[in-house]
């Protein structure tokens, strides 16, 4: 159990729609990210964090936005659903940069 | 461009058997080189992980052989079981803030 919590667990929503998804971590580790995994795509990273207020893009950071005012929660908000991003999005946490990250139990997000 | 390249996409191997699932990467600056296992409806975990200074980790039934000049690394299970039977993804860092960039994954099923 790595210590984080993503909810909700499962969403359906309709196209444009905003949507947020909350992450948790109980670890007070420095370094979160976003990805979202699609089939035949893999693991694709979103935004990442480095520290509270400090974030940045990813790969597939467009229609994405995030933000992280404590160091525990790391929130990814939808701004206007597309079904594009219909998707399963984990949430991950590492406690320096460059190492192992260890990931939360995933949202599943269908977007109608 | 991928950053790393995995293959097979998918594998069918007989219990008791060898699977082997390879990576191959193009930028010489990573240095660590993880694989994680994924079962159904969970998030990934960390297998196992090895740095360039090594040319091979072995941990259980689980190896990872690694070719600094080849640009490559892969995944070797022996006496592979049908507990083992999930989505394989190797991933690659630089040390940089925004984590791991993995390859598309490998679906692998042990037929008993």
């Amino acid at each position: 159990d790595a210590g984080i919590t993503q909810s909700p667990r499962h969403k359906v929503t309709e196209t444009g729609t905003p949507v947020t998804l909350r992450c948790h971590q109980t670890e007070n580790h420095r370094y979160m990210y976003w990805y979202r995994q699609d089939p035949g795509h893999g693991l694709r990273l979103i935004h990442y964090s480095y520290g509270v207020k400090d974030t940045d893009k990813g790969e597939v950071s467009d229609g994405y936005s995030v933000s992280r005012s404590k160091t525990e929660d790391f929130l990814l908000t939808l701004e206007s659903a597309t079904s594009s991003q219909t998707s399963v999005y984990f949430c991950a946490i590492s406690v320096s940069s460059g190492n192992t990250i260890y990931f939360g139990e995933g949202s599943w997000l269908t977007v109608v | 461009q991928q950053q790393v390249k995995q293959s097979p996409q998918s594998l069918i191997v007989q219990k008791g058997g060898i699977s082997i699932i390879n990576c191959a990467y193009e930028n010489t600056a990573f240095d660590y080189f993880p694989w994680y296992q994924q079962f159904p409806g969970k998030g990934p975990a960390l297998l196992i992980a090895i740095r360039p200074d090594v040319s091979e980790k072995k941990e259980g039934r689980f190896t990872i052989s690694f070719n600094k000049s080849a640009k490559q690394f892969s995944l070797h299970i022996m006496d592979s079981q049908p507990g083992d039977s999930a989505t394989y993804f190797c991933a690659v860092s630089g040390g940089g803030a925004d984590g791991l960039t993995f390859g598309k994954g490998t679906h692998l099923i042990i037929q008993p």
